[in-house]
């Protein structure tokens, strides 16, 4: 089955920095990668995801890569913002099924 | 509210105890996931539905948990003869079959004392 590995698993930045997340994943048959922020308490929300025909996607301040090759995937967060902070989730599987899920990055922006 | 809607919030049992978690999924998603997630990880796959087909069971799924959504729209999760081990947050997703992401619940904490 799949698996996945997120780094790093704490991030601090400044605001108005950049923010990487990586991920990895290990099934060559995953084709659908989503990207998740939960913050304290509430529900994970989905913020961007990428199919495995594209290599890159984005929206506003966010953008993710996908390196088919490598098996890897990133999240980039562009001009960070103390409401960026939360814990980020990526996750990786094939046409939505049985989605696996890394373990999470703590995302601190200081102001 | 049109998002997905999991009952009850929290819930607090003994040891031994069985319990039952709904779901509601978004009403045009014919997809519903089941997931369990413990403080610092991510959610963790427990098993998911195409409308009323239970189409995958993780394999770390114990025999105590079982999941249902007999009319394609609901859901519901059983776990029997509860452990202090299934203390955790369960989560409900829903999706269309592809493309589109998943979206999740609210959740239920469990706890087991």
């Amino acid at each position: 089955g799949e698996n996945v590995e997120q780094h790093p698993s704490t991030l601090s930045v400044q605001e108005g920095d950049s923010a990487v997340i990586k991920c990895t994943y290990s099934d060559s048959a995953s084709n659908y990668f989503p990207w998740y922020k939960q913050e304290l308490g509430k529900r994970p929300q989905l913020i961007i995801d990428i199919r495995s025909n594209v290599g890159e996607k984005k929206d506003q301040r966010i953008a993710v890569t996908l390196n088919k090759t490598a098996k890897h995937f990133s999240l980039h967060i562009t001009e960070t913002q103390p409401e960026d902070s939360a814990v980020y989730f990526c996750a990786a599987g094939y046409n939505n099924n049985d989605m696996r899920f890394g373990a999470g990055t703590r995302l601190t922006v200081k102001p | 509210d049109t998002g997905v809607s999991q009952d009850p919030r929290h819930k607090i049992t003994k040891r031994g105890q069985n319990v039952t978690f709904r779901c509601d999924p978004i009403s045009e998603h014919n997809r519903l996931y089941w997931y369990r997630q413990t403080l610092g990880q991510g959610p963790e796959f427990l098993t998911y539905f195409q409308n009323e087909a239970q189409l995958e069971k993780s394999r770390l799924l114990s025999d105590r948990f079982s999941a249902e959504r007999p009319k394609g729209s609901f859901s519901t999760l059983e776990i029997q003869r509860t452990e202090q081990g299934d203390s955790a947050m369960y989560l409900c997703a829903s999706s269309l079959a592809d493309p589109g992401g998943q979206y999740f619940g609210p959740g239920t904490r469990l706890t087991v004392t």
